[in-house]
């Protein structure tokens, strides 16, 4: 089955403690992205990449790390989260080519204590 | 101002009803606008994708664009309670991997 899968679901972290949220594809796809949700500003754009080994700034980046080594792995680091950063977390996917679908993961809650 | 500003609801219709959720955008280079649902507790899928002005039809959607007023439209006829989500355009100019979204409008269909 094609699918975008995150790990972890859901997860409850402290200020300051690194994490790492896994993201993973199987339909070969170039594009990866990460994005943020939140109440009233919609999905925000964090990281994105066009392949691999190559990597963008979104609207949102301060704050988190990406790293892209291989073409179906696209994991997001925060080095040190903040309260701030609490929020719904998504991972997307697409072909490369202007208007293509991208293809959603189920979502990552994470909770900044 | 938001590049892209579309009503949060939530909107509640009553089933067979036919509904219009909307929005509009300020950046006139946008050519790519796509709508998504999104159920709860999981992620967007893409439900219509339309390029640059017109109508678009499939089944009970139809998603309409209308570049001159920067103002597009989902409409869905005949809703039913599985149509209950939230709805969220997102537009691009060429570049697919710079998706601009709303803030989503949540729709409530009742039996």
């Amino acid at each position: 089955e094609a699918q975008v899968t995150q790990n972890p679901r859901y997860l409850i972290t402290v200020t300051g403690k690194k994490l790492t949220v896994t993201c993973s594809q199987n339909m070969n796809h170039e594009y990866m992205s990460w994005y943020r949700q939140d109440p009233g500003l919609g999905l925000r754009q964090i990281y994105y990449s066009m392949n691999v080994e190559v990597t963008d700034k979104g609207d949102v980046p301060e704050g988190y790390k990406v790293s892209r080594k291989e073409k179906r792995n696209f994991p997001l680091i925060l080095e040190s989260p903040s309260p701030n950063q609490t929020s719904l977390y998504f991972c997307a996917s697409a072909q490369a080519g202007a208007g293509n679908e991208q293809f959603f993961g189920p979502g990552t809650r994470l909770t900044v204590l | 101002q938001k590049e892209v500003e579309q009503d949060p609801g939530p909107l509640s219709v009553p089933e067979g009803a036919i509904v219009s959720l909307n929005c509009t955008y300020s950046n006139s280079a946008f050519q790519y606008f796509m709508w998504y649902r999104q159920y709860s507790r999981k992620g967007p899928e893409l439900l219509m994708y339309t390029y640059s002005s017109g109508n678009k039809e499939d089944g009970r959607f139809t998603a309409q664009v209308d570049k001159s007023s920067k103002y597009i439209s989902l409409f869905i006829r005949d809703s039913q309670p599985s149509d209950s989500a939230t709805y969220l355009c997102a537009i691009t100019d060429t570049g697919f991997q710079k998706l601009v979204f709303g803030t989503g409008t949540r729709l409530l269909v009742s039996p």
